[in-house]
């Protein structure tokens, strides 16, 4: 069974510019989230989709990120402008439904390294 | 809110050794707690999590875990330590009463473990 996917694995892009990642989840795993984590910092959460709906965008920094999952399956997360500050890796998580959210294993993806020059 | 404090962000030992990697939480209502572990090049990978019930998990590789309400702390530890160990660890706690079973993560420790 493939796990959770992430691409592109690094990207470095110019202040200002575009940049989307993408996360293809274990197949099945209806909830899907969000985290990133900067430079010598903790990771965080930034978001929480349930199959397509938004559960919880309580971390999305501002309005200059926007996620996605269209169809429930793979999400992406767009940062347009991107700010220096947007440096960091970001990691996919996904975990199956039923249950009670907050105690299934989240299964993460590899991350992926975002430099903003 | 809540907040989970990794006390030391290095950890060097050395080989067949016994190590203890610290975890503090802080939270007014109950959590659920977890260890991650972070190999080079991969993702997080679950090694064990409190939910309720014994208060010593036993999770893969041979680690375990005690958690200690009244310390608010959830301590992993590992009686003989292997190369292969060498990894950054995670501590995270999720609330019982959430619908989004979000992580919040302590600050990450990194495991060297020395021949």
């Amino acid at each position: 069974e493939a796990g959770v996917t992430q691409f592109p694995s690094h990207s470095v892009i110019e202040k200002g510019q575009t940049v989307t990642l993408r996360c293809d989840p274990i197949s099945g795993h209806d909830n899907l989230y969000w985290y990133r984590r900067v430079m010598g910092k903790e990771i965080k959460f930034l978001l929480h989709f349930v199959k397509e709906s938004k559960q919880d965008e309580s971390g999305m920094p501002n309005n200059r990120f926007l996620a996605e999952r269209t169809g429930g399956t793979y999400s992406t997360l767009k940062v347009q402008p991107a700010e220096l500050e947007d440096s960091g890796v970001y990691f996919c998580a996904s975990s199956p439904a039923g249950g009670v959210a907050s105690y299934n294993e989240q299964f993460f993806g590899p991350g992926t390294r975002l430099t903003v020059l | 809110a809540q907040s989970v404090t990794q006390l030391d962000s290095q950890v060097p030992v050395f080989e067949e050794a016994p190590v203890e990697l610290r975890c503090n939480y802080s939270s007014s209502v109950s959590v659920y707690l977890f260890w991650y572990v972070q190999y080079p090049n991969q993702g997080l990978q679950l090694l064990l999590k409190y939910l309720s019930g014994s208060t010593l998990v036993k999770g893969i590789n041979g680690f375990e875990a005690e958690f200690n309400k009244s310390q608010t702390s959830f301590h992993l530890r590992k009686p003989s330590v292997h190369i292969s160990d060498t990894a950054e660890y995670f501590c995270a706690v999720s609330l019982p009463s959430s619908n989004t079973g979000k992580l919040i993560f302590g600050q990450g420790t990194t495991l060297q473990v020395k021949p």
